[in-house]
């Protein structure tokens, strides 16, 4: 089974603070994706990583960097965190970058700026 | 991607057959139809995908019809722990960030005793 596993699961924050987010797979998949997840907004995508040192802007990239020094770890970044930054945070991975390869998710991170 | 259209929520007796139907009436020939659920303050959870055929795996079976513009999700024997919004999704072929998930607002199965 694919597993991908996320550093926390509830995490309280306070502004301005720089934020980690880790998520790390165990399939060798080339593909990883950090989404937000926003209650009327639904899933919205913040990056997306195919292949180490590689990636790209997703449709809110603004406040947030990523990294992936390692193929089996996607970090997600809040350089300065923001009150509006308060979300659950999901990542997922998936084995190719073709669309219609399954993503698969982590459990979730719930961040609340304070 | 096709839009989708779920009902807003259904209930199922635990022990019985959950159908849960979707519209995708404009579905193009290349899209494939995927189902995900997410249980509360978890992550999405895959559960199956096809494009023409009907398919089957260990956690559900997946109909489609001849013409594609609908399908249902079948969980043959629904469980409270099957509690959950579940996710219509239609996906096109395409790399690198169109290849990201969207979700409608689903339908929210509740399983009872």
């Amino acid at each position: 089974d694919v597993k991908v596993t996320q550093s926390s699961r509830y995490l309280v924050k306070r502004t301005g603070e720089k934020v980690f987010l880790e998520c790390v797979q165990d399939m060798d998949h080339e593909n990883m994706f950090w989404y937000r997840q926003d209650p009327g907004l639904g899933l919205r995508l913040i990056y997306f990583s195919y292949d180490v040192k590689m990636k790209e802007k997703g449709d809110i990239p603004e406040g947030y960097s990523v990294s992936r020094e390692k193929k089996e770890r996607f970090s997600l970044i809040l350089e300065s965190a923001s009150t509006n930054q308060t979300s659950m945070y999901l990542c997922a991975s998936s084995r190719t970058a073709m669309g219609t390869d399954t993503q698969y998710f982590g459990p979730g991170t719930r961040l609340t700026v304070l | 991607d096709a839009k989708t259209t779920q009902p807003t929520s259904m209930d199922c007796a635990e022990g019985r057959a959950a159908n849960l139907p979707c519209n995708h009436s404009t579905i193009s020939g290349n899209e494939y139809v995927y189902w995900y659920r997410q249980i509360h303050s978890q992550g999405p959870q895959y559960i199956i995908h096809g494009l023409k055929n009907n398919e089957t795996n260990e956690m559900a079976s997946l109909i489609i019809t001849e013409d594609r513009k609908s399908s249902t999700l079948i969980l043959p024997h629904a469980t409270l722990r099957d509690t959950a919004v579940y996710y219509c999704i239609v996906r096109v072929e395409g790399t690198g960030t169109a290849s990201k998930l969207t979700f409608g607002t689903g339908t929210r199965l509740q399983v009872t005793l």
